[in-house]
């Protein structure tokens, strides 16, 4: 069971169009994590969202924490190549876990 | 401040050898995360420890075992190896126990033949 669902998986846009991705689930989770993941490296943290329905700005990313914090989305704007990577949303359950769920990650690919 | 350090980068075994990977967290950080990122089931927990104690562990078969030295530095090891546990392994750390911000290092690349 997947718990925590991620869309779409796959994504090719031009450079300069705008982008959104999803992370959905049935259940709370206590914060929520989006990474990027670059072929053959580790997952980089972008960001980590606490409060149901906080939004978070990192230059062109908008990353938002869903009120019922069941969900969150990230959003890119005016993408660039250099954005292409596989883009991962992870939860915890509980602030006493270590143990962080994954969603299988949207690749996003961005064309010159 | 250096990142998390994984070693080896690239291993090859074959079915029925043990295998030990190491990880080293950054520096200050007491709590270091174990996952296994597959193409078809994606990144799973396999375990956590923190103050050389295990605290959490994923689904993953006995043969799966790991340990956590008193300066941080974690090991996994994986015995019977089988051709499913080709994958990246990867390490993560983070400051305190229950940390959920995570910082992971390159992975171990694990191919089994």
């Amino acid at each position: 069971t997947q718990l925590l669902e991620q869309s779409p998986q796959f994504l090719s846009i031009q450079e300069g169009e705008n982008l959104t991705v999803y992370c959905n689930s049935s259940s709370v989770f206590s914060s929520l994590q989006w990474y990027r993941q670059e072929p053959g490296e580790g997952p980089v943290l972008l960001v980590t969202v606490v409060t149901g329905g906080e939004v978070k700005k990192l230059k062109r990313l908008t990353f938002q924490f869903g009120d019922a914090r069941k969900d969150s989305s990230l959003h890119i704007t005016a993408a660039q190549p250099g954005d292409t990577g596989l883009y991962l949303c992870a939860g915890a359950r509980s602030s006493n876990t270590g143990k962080l769920i994954f969603g299988q990650g949207t690749t996003l690919q961005v064309k010159p | 401040k250096a990142g998390v350090t994984q070693t080896p980068r690239y291993l090859i075994k074959t079915r029925g050898q043990q295998v030990t990977l190491s990880c080293s967290p950054i520096s200050g950080h007491r709590s270091v995360s174990w996952y296994q990122q597959t193409p078809g089931q994606g990144l799973q927990f396999l375990f956590e420890y923190f103050s050389e104690t295990q605290r959490n562990k994923g689904n993953f078969p006995g043969r799966f075992s790991g340990r956590q030295f008193s300066n941080s530095r974690s090991e996994m090891n994986v015995s019977t190896l089988e051709l499913g546990d080709s994958a990246l392994y990867l390490c993560a750390s983070s400051l305190l126990y229950g940390g959920n911000e995570q910082y992971f290092g390159p992975g171990t690349r694990l191919t089994v033949t």
